[in-house]
């Protein structure tokens, strides 16, 4: 089945960083690919999606661009700040339903030092 | 605009007893999905409903974990009997129809299993 890896774990960074977390996926076709962000006590929050190749989702100063040749959707950042401490969830639309499931990475931790 | 209300936000259970967990999801939504989130499986879907459909339940799940929609507005999710293992932080999120719309999370329901 349709399937997503991210970089696992927690990645620790100081302010002005440059933050990348890896997402890779399998599914044929063009699957919808999401970022998520969740801080302590809520749950996650939607960030921004692509749906075809090449397309670039962005929000807050982060992006991420849909590259089917690779089959990734890695998320990027420029410079990082303590606010962005949080868990960073990679999904996937699924195709077949038409519907809205996702399936979701591991997550990965963030954290950034002052 | 009201997002995704869970009640209760913190549920301590003995193990053998039932819990209701409660969702609402954001009005005009048809889409609804319950979740387990662990640490180390992440977030792991129990139930899909559209329009009060059930659409998909969890295999792993389906034996203990019952989700309803009672109406369009409102969602429980039943463990019965809980187990220790149960422990975890439940989610709900709410999406509207229309394939690659995202979704729109509740805060959460943390159980604790004694």
């Amino acid at each position: 089945g349709d399937s997503v890896t991210q970089t696992e774990g927690q990645v620790a960074l100081s302010e002005e960083d440059f933050l990348t977390i890896h997402c890779n996926y399998s599914a044929s076709g063009y699957p919808a690919l999401f970022w998520y962000v969740q801080y302590p006590g809520e749950g996650p929050q939607f960030l921004f999606r692509a749906s075809r190749d090449k397309e670039k989702g962005s929000s807050r100063g982060f992006e991420a661009t849909y590259d089917k040749g690779t089959t990734s959707f890695h998320l990027r950042k420029a410079s990082v700040q303590e606010s962005d401490s949080a868990v960073y969830y990679c999904a996937l639309g699924d195709q077949g339903s038409a519907g809205n499931k996702l399936t979701f990475g591991i997550g990965t931790r963030v954290l950034v030092r002052p | 605009d009201a997002g995704v209300t869970q009640t209760p936000r913190h549920e301590v259970a003995e193990k053998g007893q039932t819990i209701i967990l409660k969702c609402e999801p954001v009005s005009g939504h048809n889409d609804l999905f319950w979740y387990r989130q662990t640490k180390i499986q992440g977030l792991e879907l129990l139930s899909y409903f559209r329009s009060k459909s059930l659409m998909e339940d969890g295999g792993a799940f389906k034996d203990r974990f019952k989700a309803e929609m009672l109406n369009s507005s409102f969602s429980t999710l039943k463990i019965q009997p809980t187990e220790p293992k149960d422990s975890a932080v439940y989610l709900c999120a709410s999406s509207l129809v229309g394939g690659r719309s995202e979704q729109f999370f509740g805060p959460g329901t943390r159980l604790t299993v004694l």
